[in-house]
């Protein structure tokens, strides 16, 4: 049973326009929640996280949403660039301090130049 | 500063042979993590270590794999007896304390022949 979903195994998006990446989660006890970057032939780059107690977080270009009632999540990026082309993981934990990241399948983004 | 490095960046073996996978986890981070990806799926956990000791290994899919990390720092995940099915890229994460966010390495790519 799939916990974190992406739905949207791909994505693209003209550059300097908004690209937003969605992700459903199933278990309620989850509270922290994080994405992640990953270019070919690398691992994951953290990005950007949110604990359950915001509904928003901001860090320059990339916004996470966090909308509990729905347990939907997702990012913003604005305004998208060339480089941020990669593939994105949404990850979520269950209870803060934990360890054990929950990944979704991840959604392949490509920003058109 | 130095991310977290693993070694070696491609394995082939052959069906039944033994593997030893290294992972040099952010100097002074006393958290690592062993994560494993498939083809078109997000890491999954695999096991979990404060310190030297083995803290969780409940996502070891079996008795053929290993893992230590005896002096609290490098890793070693090792398989025996590896099936084709082991194939994938098996991911090293490290973070400063239990809880806090984790940086992954660019990952080892294991090909079970």
């Amino acid at each position: 049973d799939q916990q974190v979903k992406q739905n949207s195994p791909s994505l693209s998006v003209q550059e300097g326009r908004i690209s937003i990446l969605n992700c459903d989660y199933t278990n309620s006890m989850f509270d922290y929640f994080l994405w992640y970057k990953k270019y070919p032939a690398e691992g994951p780059t953290f990005l950007i996280s949110i604990s359950s107690i915001k509904d928003k977080n901001e860090d320059g270009r990339f916004t996470v949403f966090l909308n509990k009632s729905a347990k939907h999540l997702s990012l913003h990026i604005v305004p998208s660039q060339p480089g941020d082309s990669a593939v994105y993981f949404c990850a979520a934990s269950a209870y803060s301090g934990t360890y054990k990241y929950i990944f979704g399948t991840g959604t392949r983004l490509k920003v058109l130049a | 500063g130095a991310g977290v490095s693993q070694t070696p960046s491609n394995k082939v073996t052959e069906k039944g042979k033994y593997v030893e996978l290294r992972c040099d986890p952010i100097s002074g981070h006393t958290a690592l993590y062993w994560y494993r990806q498939s083809l078109g799926q997000g890491p999954e956990f695999l096991i979990y270590f404060q310190g030297t000791g083995a803290a969780d290994d409940s996502g070891l899919p079996n008795d053929r794999f290993f893992a230590v990390r005896p002096e609290g720092s490098v890793s070693t995940l090792k398989i025996q007896r590896t099936e084709r099915g082991d194939s994938a890229v098996y991911l090293c994460a490290s973070s400063l304390e239990r809880g806090e966010t984790q940086y992954f390495g660019p990952g080892t790519r294991l090909l079970v022949l």
